[in-house]
């Protein structure tokens, strides 16, 4: 197993600003993904953060709405620009460990957009 | 779009009882992975099942994979307080694929 961080693990946030959450892995990984969950729902795949080249985003999610970044094999970033109420949701990354099949989460960032 | 769908939507029962959740999915899976999210915090992985097994054990979990009816069950036996959570199952598709697609999960409740 890997076990991940995230930061912040909350935030408070007022519409139009962005955030941008950290996730760190304490060991190297090849696959790093970001999801949303939205209130009451359940996960949603927003992108997959590939080290070296731009993330593979989902249908529905766009670079601009959220960018991220993938520097290293232990760390990933998610922006989530120009917030609306709508963005409020917890925000989790994920990682695939060695046996290609099982993915381990962070403990999630609760944002919530005023 | 949605794959699995977890049944049912609320459990409640008293500590001690067994609970046994479903899930249902629409495509050939290559792994069926079950997952526990306490109030709203990361997820905790379960157990994974792949396609090929009917049944695996872990600790106080039994899960089960009939791929002729595209469904899956958690057992969770001697159930605790703690075990109060949400439990989502969680479908990986094609072999070349890394992609989960989460049902709606089951909110169990266990009274002590």
């Amino acid at each position: 197993s890997a076990v991940i961080s995230q930061k912040p693990s909350r935030d408070i946030c007022q519409r139009g600003t962005s955030l941008t959450i950290q996730c760190q892995v304490d060991s190297q990984v090849t696959m790093m993904f970001w999801y949303r969950q939205q209130p009451g729902q359940s996960l949603t795949l927003i992108a997959t953060a590939n080290q070296g080249s731009e993330a593979t985003y989902e249908s529905g999610f766009v670079i601009d709405k959220f960018p991220i970044s993938r520097p290293n094999l232990t760390f990933s970033t998610l922006t989530v620009s120009n917030m609306s109420p709508e963005d409020s949701s917890i925000y989790l990354c994920s990682v695939l460990t060695g046996d290609g099949d099982t993915q381990y989460f962070g403990p999630g960032t609760r944002l919530t957009v005023l | 779009s949605q794959q699995g769908e977890e049944d049912p939507q609320a459990l409640s029962i008293q500590e001690g009882e067994n609970a046994t959740m479903n899930c249902s999915y629409k495509t050939s899976i290559n792994n069926l992975q079950w997952y526990r999210q306490n109030s709203g915090r990361g997820l905790v992985h379960l157990i994974l099942i792949r396609s090929n097994e009917r049944e695996k054990h872990s600790g106080r979990l039994r899960v089960t994979l009939d791929t002729s009816k595209k469904s899956s069950s958690l057992l969770i036996t001697a159930s605790r307080a703690a075990d109060t959570a949400s439990y989502f199952c969680a479908t990986k598709t094609g072999a070349g694929s890394y992609q989960l697609t989460f049902g709606k999960g089951t909110k169990l409740s266990v009274i002590p």
